[in-house]
């Protein structure tokens, strides 16, 4: 099956600082997603994004399907941004599409 | 409006019981999911249900019957359980697969706590 691979696994941040998250997998994808775990166990979505360039705030995302990886960006760190910050793929197979997550990026804002 | 709700958030119980896990969606989507996260944060997927079918099962104990009763409710029932079966489970929904977007939406999780 695929495999997803996520770095750093863990990043410790002041606050106000910028960071990238760095996703790479290894098979053609038709979905692609970052979830933001916070400390209350909660998944938040935060992009859907199979290809190319989303912005939300201050986080935004890039992916570049040929190459095979995703970057996440965060921007000013908030205390608030704390949590894991997951990657999930799923390859295209017509109606069976599952997602496989990555291992995580452990994100730690110091204020 | 809540868009994927899961019920009980919290279940604590013995080895040996049978448990149940309920989930709804209310964004109209055909696809269901649960996915399990162990004590290490690793996220896999179960099941998944479109339009009450079964679709995906993954090599999943079979202790763990999963019933779609209509497109917007899966419940997930464990029988026998077991200490290796605590863990978060998570239910999620997503548009018809055969569309062009697979986005996928959590719901909040059930933490099975099996003593």
């Amino acid at each position: 099956g695929i495999q997803v691979e996520q770095s750093p696994p863990d990043l410790i941040l002041q606050e106000g600082a910028n960071s990238t998250l760095r996703c790479n997998f290894s098979d053609s994808v038709n979905n692609l997603q970052w979830f933001h775990q916070n400390p209350w166990g909660q998944l938040i979505n935060l992009f859907y994004i199979p290809s190319g360039t989303k912005q939300n705030g201050r986080l935004s995302a890039t992916t570049v399907a040929t190459e095979r990886y995703s970057l996440l960006y965060i921007s000013s760190s908030q205390t608030t941004d704390s949590g894991v910050y997951f990657c999930a793929v799923a390859v295209r197979n017509f109606g069976n599409e599952k997602l496989t997550f990555g291992t995580g990026t452990r994100l730690t804002i110091i204020p | 409006d809540t868009a994927v709700s899961q019920t009980p958030k919290y279940l604590v119980t013995q080895m040996g019981n049978d448990k149940s896990i309920k989930c709804e969606q209310n964004l109209g989507h055909d696809t269901m999911y649960w996915y399990k996260q162990d004590s290490k944060k690793f996220l896999k997927i179960m099941f998944s249900y479109n339009n009450k079918e079964l679709i995906i099962n993954e090599t999943v104990p079979n202790r763990f019957s999963p019933k779609s009763p209509d497109k917007a409710h899966l419940n997930l029932h464990i029988n026998s359980l077991e200490l290796g079966d605590s863990a978060v489970y998570f239910c999620a929904s997503s548009q018809d697969l055969r569309r062009v977007r697979y986005e996928q939406y959590f719901g909040p999780g059930t933490r099975l706590t099996v003593t």
